[in-house]
């Protein structure tokens, strides 16, 4: 199926730096959500964007929805260890249905001391 | 805890074997989803119930697996006559009802492994 692109697949960063990571898609998407996976566990919802242009923040969390409507970036202001996992973006297209998320193929963020 | 729960959390099954999962959404929320990842990827949507109403299947979805939610509440997800290539994290997520409210809830996974 349909899968987002997100760069860097991954990112080896010191604590305190700030990260940042992007979604791309061939096609719009009206809703667009940003969620964290530690291993072993589900996707966590972090945040969520409804408008082209919006900017929305959670904490040291970041993100926005491209003009475009066919991406997205998140940023993480000065990284903590716990910041360790994967980022997926996921979003709705105008043109699925309602119910259907797509993901994106994930960055893997580690953090070293 | 009033998030969403999933039974198992891991699974080890012999090829040929059916399994079952079950999904307990968050209590106020009548949407549910499954999806399944696998190692390295992004979840993929299998299928979406509406209360007790499955309205969407993914043609992921194969006539092996079937996935129930009778009374609106718990759903199970099961695979008949396993295979190797269904071994994956199997994840539900559940929504609440509006019109423009698309945020969905994951619970924890259930492992399975076909050996």
């Amino acid at each position: 199926g349909q899968q987002l692109n997100q760069s860097p697949q991954s990112m080896f960063i010191q604590e305190g730096e700030d990260v940042s990571m992007n979604c791309t898609s061939s096609s719009i998407f009206n809703t667009w959500l940003w969620y964290k996976q530690e291993p072993g566990e589900g996707p966590v919802l972090l945040i969520a964007l409804y408008k082209a242009g919006e900017l929305t923040s959670n904490g040291r969390l970041t993100a926005q929805f491209g003009i475009s409507r066919k991406d997205s970036f998140l940023n993480i202001s000065a990284s903590i260890p716990s910041d360790v996992g994967i980022y997926f973006c996921a979003g709705y297209s105008p043109t699925g249905t309602a119910s259907k998320l797509t993901f994106g193929t994930g960055t893997r963020l580690q953090v070293t001391l | 805890d009033t998030g969403v729960s999933q039974d198992p959390r891991h699974k080890i099954t012999k090829r040929g074997q059916n399994v079952t999962f079950r999904c307990d959404p968050i209590s106020e929320h009548n949407r549910l989803y499954w999806y399944r990842q696998t190692l390295g990827q992004g979840p993929e949507f299998l299928t979406y119930f509406q209360n007790e109403a499955q309205l969407e299947k993914s043609r992921l979805l194969s006539d092996r697996f079937s996935a129930e939610r009778p009374k609106g509440s718990f759903s199970t997800l099961e695979i008949q006559r396993t295979e190797q290539g269904d071994s994956a994290m199997y994840l539900c997520a559940s929504s609440p009802q509006g019109q423009d409210n698309y945020e969905q809830y994951f619970g924890p996974g259930t492992r399975l492994t076909v050996t």
